[in-house]
């Protein structure tokens, strides 16, 4: 079994809002990240959690902010975004950094 | 810095058409290579990955070679369905890179009846 789990499918917010992604697996992965992809553009890395601990962060603004509470859920945690970070969130995960990597369906982000 | 350059679509094919994406890569060291697959409204899947030189990998009637001397992983199909339309994304990881994945462009395949 390969699943990686998102919630919401669909989220709408607003530019004050404070909001939540959820990701989980279960494949017993110790590696864990968020990518960001906008229409028509390939995803790009925003961070990897390695063991629990925050391994890469690509300079993404402060506005995003992941915690990874336990090996199993990775969540991404949104303040004040701005309309350009409508977008694909996907979250994926891997046995270590150096495996294949097994992407999630994805959060639909609108941003009003 | 290490990179992908992917074949640029849109590109459109007749049922049971042979299929060719280009894939080509810049990176030091020893990548693994990957494609993945993106269907519509959907996240990425896994189709296939070479993780050393002339490593072939397959799947679904998909097949890639990892070719070092020409730094290329192309994408071949012999007969495509009109099921195989999507979005499909080569990759690399570099070595030492963290888990990092290098995306290319993306190319959209469109098969048609």
């Amino acid at each position: 079994d390969t699943e990686v789990t998102q919630t919401p499918k669909h989220l709408v917010m607003g530019m004050t809002n404070k909001k939540s992604l959820k990701c989980e697996q279960h494949m017993g992965h110790r590696a864990m990240y968020w990518y960001k992809q906008k229409a028509k553009k390939p995803p790009e890395l925003m961070f990897v959690y390695s063991y629990e601990k925050l391994s890469i962060n690509e300079s993404v603004p402060s506005r995003f902010s992941p915690e990874c509470p336990n090996s199993s859920l990775l969540n991404l945690h949104l303040h004040a975004l701005q309309p350009e970070d409508s977008a694909l969130y996907l979250c994926a995960s891997s046995q270590g950094v150096v495996d294949t990597q097994y992407f999630g369906p994805g959060t639909r982000l609108t941003v009003l | 810095g290490n990179s992908v350059t992917q074949m640029e679509g849109p590109v459109t094919l007749s049922e049971e058409a042979f299929l060719t994406i280009n894939c080509t890569y810049t990176a030091t060291g020893y990548p693994s290579l990957f494609w993945y697959v993106q269907y519509p409204g959907e996240g990425l899947q896994l189709l296939l990955k070479a993780t050393k030189a002339d490593d072939k990998g397959s799947n679904k009637g998909f097949e890639a070679t990892y070719r070092k001397e020409t730094t290329s992983f192309h994408l071949e199909k012999g007969s495509v369905q009109v099921s195989d339309s999507a979005v499909y994304f080569c990759a690399l990881r570099g070595y030492n890179q963290g888990g990092k994945l290098i995306f290319g462009q993306g190319t959209e395949l469109s098969v048609k009846p």
